[in-house]
């Protein structure tokens, strides 16, 4: 069964630094892989996602993530963290499944992500 | 652009009622997901459908179950709650294109069970 370890429970950097979220993913095959943030009572907003190609993926809010394969890594990065960035975020693996439909998601138990002004 | 749509935001149940979460896709999608974050958790994949087909099955207990209806809206109807079912209730939807669709998720039904 596939699995998804985010290492980092919580992480606290200052206004400005820069962020490296850590992910790791178990599954048999090529996954999907996804980062969500979640803000406090809020919804999962997607980040960024891979799915084949280009190992470096750009995402929204400035935030990119490196697929690398040989050590089964999807980390999310920031070159310079603004407090609005401070928010729970989710890595997540895609397992597609047969017949009709897409695939479920399963998720890491989160990083918050805490910013110091 | 149009978002998913959960109602209610909020429900509070005493334990063994039943309670009704309904979603609402975003227009176009044929792909419904619900998935359950309980406190503190990772959200938890439940069940989902494909143009109105129970598609894939995850750790829903067999008090719930779901449809998903001809305009595609779904229902995750609930039984018999127990404290333990007091979590945040997720639905999402997705368009499928080979595949590789997104999901895109609604802002989640808040359900107490007391």
């Amino acid at each position: 069964a596939q699995s998804v370890t985010q290492p980092d429970i919580h992480i606290t950097v200052s206004e400005g630094a820069s962020l490296e979220l850590r992910c790791n993913y178990s599954y048999g095959a090529t996954p999907y892989l996804f980062w969500y943030v979640q803000s406090p009572g809020q919804g999962l907003q997607l980040l960024l996602k891979y799915f084949s190609g280009d190992t470096l993926v750009q995402g929204i809010k400035g935030f990119e993530a490196e697929f690398k394969r040989s050590q089964s890594s999807f980390n999310l990065r920031k070159p310079s963290v603004h407090w609005s960035d401070a928010a729970e975020y989710f890595c997540a693996v895609g397992v597609p499944y047969s017949g009709a439909g897409s695939y479920q998601l399963t998720f890491g138990k989160g990083t918050k992500l805490s910013v110091i002004p | 652009a149009a978002g998913v749509i959960q109602s209610p935001r909020h429900l509070i149940k005493e334990k063994r009622e039943t309670a009704t979460l309904k979603c609402y896709p975003i227009p176009r999608h044929d792909t419904v997901y619900w998935y359950q974050q309980g406190p503190g958790q990772d959200p938890q994949f439940l069940i989902s459908f494909y143009e109105k087909m129970q598609s894939d099955k995850g750790s829903i207990p067999d008090r719930f179950s779901a449809q998903q209806f001809s305009d595609y809206h779904s229902e995750l109807n609930m039984s018999s709650l127990e404290l333990g079912d007091s979590a945040l209730y997720f639905c999402a939807s997705s368009l499928v294109v080979t595949g590789t669709d997104t999901q895109y998720f609604g802002p989640g039904t808040r359900l107490t069970v007391l």
